[in-house]
């Protein structure tokens, strides 16, 4: 069974500073996801990392792939308060003989930055 | 461009009524559609794949069903809430190697 594991869960942080969120996964996949929900929202897709080796930033995020260690971490530079939000990972299962599988997500990971 | 709608925004039903969740795709064919659950506090939980029109995949047993009667449209049901059917259900569509797109959800509140 796959498993998703997501880490810190919560996260309290002060603007400014660098913090990075793991995502670790048990079984073989070379796909990833990372998604950010807002209070009372849907999930707005973030970055896919498709490879081993995968980086993708996007203003102050940054997440990278290894699929030899099965992990992907989500870096946060310089946080500022509307990057408050709830962020999961998501590990692709691919079945179904080459149309796209079911993603099992993380618990997610509460981040809050406090001025 | 694709958009994805689902509907109704809030729900709350006694046990014991039925249900039925609407989400439908605009701007694109054939995509793989989903149904998720989110409980309070918790992360999200697949509960139904269909990759075509009749073509339903069950993630976990339980007292709801999906259809999918046209290519872009894709319903969940129950027969008959419980109380632990509440949560915030997640409609997404997806092809391959994209990242899921999800619809607004609904907030579905069994009393």
């Amino acid at each position: 069974e796959l498993k998703v594991e997501q880490n810190p869960l919560f996260l309290s942080m002060q603007e400014g500073k660098n913090y990075t969120i793991y995502c670790n996964y048990s079984t073989t996949s070379d796909r990833l996801y990372w998604y950010r929900q807002d209070p009372g929202k849907s999930l707005e897709s973030l970055f896919v990392l498709l490879s081993n080796g995968a980086v993708k930033q996007e203003g102050r995020l940054m997440a990278s792939l290894d699929t030899k260690a099965r992990l992907s971490t989500l870096h946060i530079t310089a946080a500022v308060h509307d990057l408050s939000a709830t962020y999961f990972c998501a590990v692709d299962i691919v079945r179904y003989g080459g149309s796209q599988g079911n993603l099992i997500f993380g618990k997610g990971t509460k981040l809050s930055v406090k001025p | 461009s694709q958009t994805i709608h689902q509907w109704p925004a809030t729900l709350v039903q006694p046990v014991g009524s039925p249900l039925s969740l609407e989400c439908t795709v605009e701007g694109t064919s054939n995509p793989n559609l989903y149904w998720y659950r989110q409980a309070a506090g918790r992360g999200l939980q697949l509960l139904f794949y269909s990759v075509g029109i009749g073509q339903i995949s069950s993630e976990v047993p339980q007292n709801l069903s999906a259809s999918r009667p046209q290519d872009r449209q894709f319903i969940l049901s129950s027969k008959k809430l419980l109380l632990s059917d509440s949560g915030f259900y997640l409609c997404a569509w997806s092809k391959w190697n994209s990242p899921l797109h999800f619809g607004n959800g609904t907030r579905l509140t069994v009393t």
